[in-house]
């Protein structure tokens, strides 16, 4: 298995510009995860789907942010507009899941995709 | 959100020592405490999910213990060797939540 795939590795954007940040998670997985890595904060949860249903985005700083699982081998990150605050490496995850609950399996990471607003 | 403390931030130590660190975290509302190592330059990898109190992992050289009612978990490192160079993390695990500890970065000098 390759593994979570996240895409692009790396984008620099300008102040305002919309940025869609791309995820595949490891076949098999129904629960998927974006984090935020500051040096500020850390590693933060922003939300978490489970069998393509967002279950709680209560981590998603603000409404410039939204995230989407059409099915069960894609999700989408987007920012818009963004802001050079948003700067941050954003990693997703992977793992098998209970229905409707925050799964305490091992999650996978993919490599992450470092972003840079300008 | 709650507060997962790590303790040291950072520790160097000898090859061939071992040593260990904490994850202090809220006694409430527990399902599971995670532990992750994590390289520079990489993304995280799971160590350990643990979620049960007195549970007991190990994987290799390294180890990790439990105690929910007083919410802390220890990794231990036997012989520590350069290529445990990392940070570990530990994360709070709660019904429908998680929140990660800030990390112990540890490196291991030869």
């Amino acid at each position: 298995d390759a593994g979570v795939i996240q895409s692009p590795r790396h984008e620099v954007t300008e102040m305002g510009q919309e940025v869609t940040l791309r995820c595949k998670p490891i076949s098999g997985h129904n629960s998927l995860f974006w984090y935020r890595q500051t040096m500020m904060r850390g590693l933060e949860l922003l939300i978490y789907f489970n069998n393509n249903v967002p279950i709680d985005d209560s981590g998603m700083p603000e409404d410039r942010f939204s995230a989407k699982m059409p099915n069960a081998s894609f999700s989408t990150l987007k920012i818009q507009p963004s802001e050079p605050r948003d700067s941050a490496v954003y990693f997703c995850a992977s793992t098998d899941g209970a229905s409707g609950s925050l799964s305490y399996n091992e999650q996978f990471f993919g490599p992450g995709t470092r972003l840079t607003v300008l | 959100i709650l507060n997962v403390e790590q303790s040291p931030q950072s520790l160097h130590v000898q090859e061939g020592d071992s040593t260990n660190f904490t994850c202090s975290f809220p006694s409430s509302n527990f399902y599971a405490l995670h532990w992750y190592r994590w390289e520079t330059a990489k993304s995280p990898e799971a160590l350990f999910v643990m979620t049960l109190n007195g549970d007991e992992k190990k994987k290799g050289r390294i180890s990790a213990t439990l105690n929910t009612k007083e919410g802390y978990s220890y990794l231990y490192i036997k012989g520590s060797q350069p290529e445990d160079s990392a940070t570990y993390l530990c994360a709070f695990n709660g019904a429908n939540n998680l929140f990660f500890g800030t990390g112990t970065r540890l490196t291991v000098i030869p």
